[in-house]
């Protein structure tokens, strides 16, 4: 089955300053790549996600990147801010919607 | 849109008794997942249904774990007899599924504790 590895555990930036959170996947039938925000004691919610026929996408602040040769994918968040904190959660999907998530990233946005 | 209401928020037991948690999916979703989300674990897929119908309850660490979904807009997730290491945060999440994956939304969890 997939799997999906997740790095850094935890991110430490100075706010105003870049994030970056890096997925790997095992599955190369995976075609749906979505990124969560779960913020301390609430549910995942649904931030950004990106599907195999497009190589990035870009919201406000944050983009994913994909490369499905080297079946990797990025968060990236720009001009980072408090309320940036929170765990992050990539996950991959080849269907059903069952999604296989990572281990998540603890991102720490200090003023 | 309400969105996936779960029932209790919280939940204390006494190790050895029954647990059941309620889902509501949202409505017109026709998929749905029950995951636990632990510290050391993660967040894990328990089961997911399709169209009221398990297609995958690999996840489901052991007997004493069962759920179902009698109908398109209920699902429960029982844990017979509970123990302590069934402590965690229990979600529920559904969506759209059909020819193409369609966004995942979750519910607001319950948390379990078992004494």
């Amino acid at each position: 089955g997939e799997n999906v590895e997740q790095h850094p555990s935890t991110l430490s930036v100075q706010e105003g300053d870049s994030a970056v959170i890096k997925c790997t996947y095992s599955d190369s039938a995976s075609n749906y790549f979505p990124w969560y925000k779960q913020e301390l004691g609430k549910r995942p919610q649904l931030i950004i996600d990106i599907r195999s026929n497009v190589g990035e996408k870009k919201d406000q602040r944050i983009a994913v990147t994909l490369n499905k040769t080297a079946k990797h994918f990025s968060l990236h968040i720009t001009e980072t801010q408090p309320e940036d904190s929170a765990v992050y959660f990539c996950a991959a999907s080849s269907g059903w919607g069952k999604l296989q998530f990572g281990a998540g990233t603890q991102v720490v946005v200090t003023p | 849109d309400a969105g996936v209401i779960q029932s209790p928020r919280h939940e204390v037991t006494e190790m050895g008794q029954e647990v059941t948690l309620r889902c509501k999916p949202i409505s017109g979703h026709n998929s749905l997942f029950w995951y636990r989300q632990t510290m050391m674990r993660g967040l894990e897929l328990l089961i997911y249904f399709n169209n009221n119908v398990p297609i995958d309850d690999s996840g489901m660490p052991e007997d004493r774990f069962s759920a179902k979904m009698p109908n398109a807009s209920f699902s429960t997730l029982k844990i017979q007899p509970s123990e302590p290491r069934d402590s965690a945060v229990y979600f529920c999440a559904s969506t759209r599924e059909g020819t193409t994956n369609s966004p995942l939304h979750f519910g607001n969890g319950t948390r379990l504790t078992v004494t």
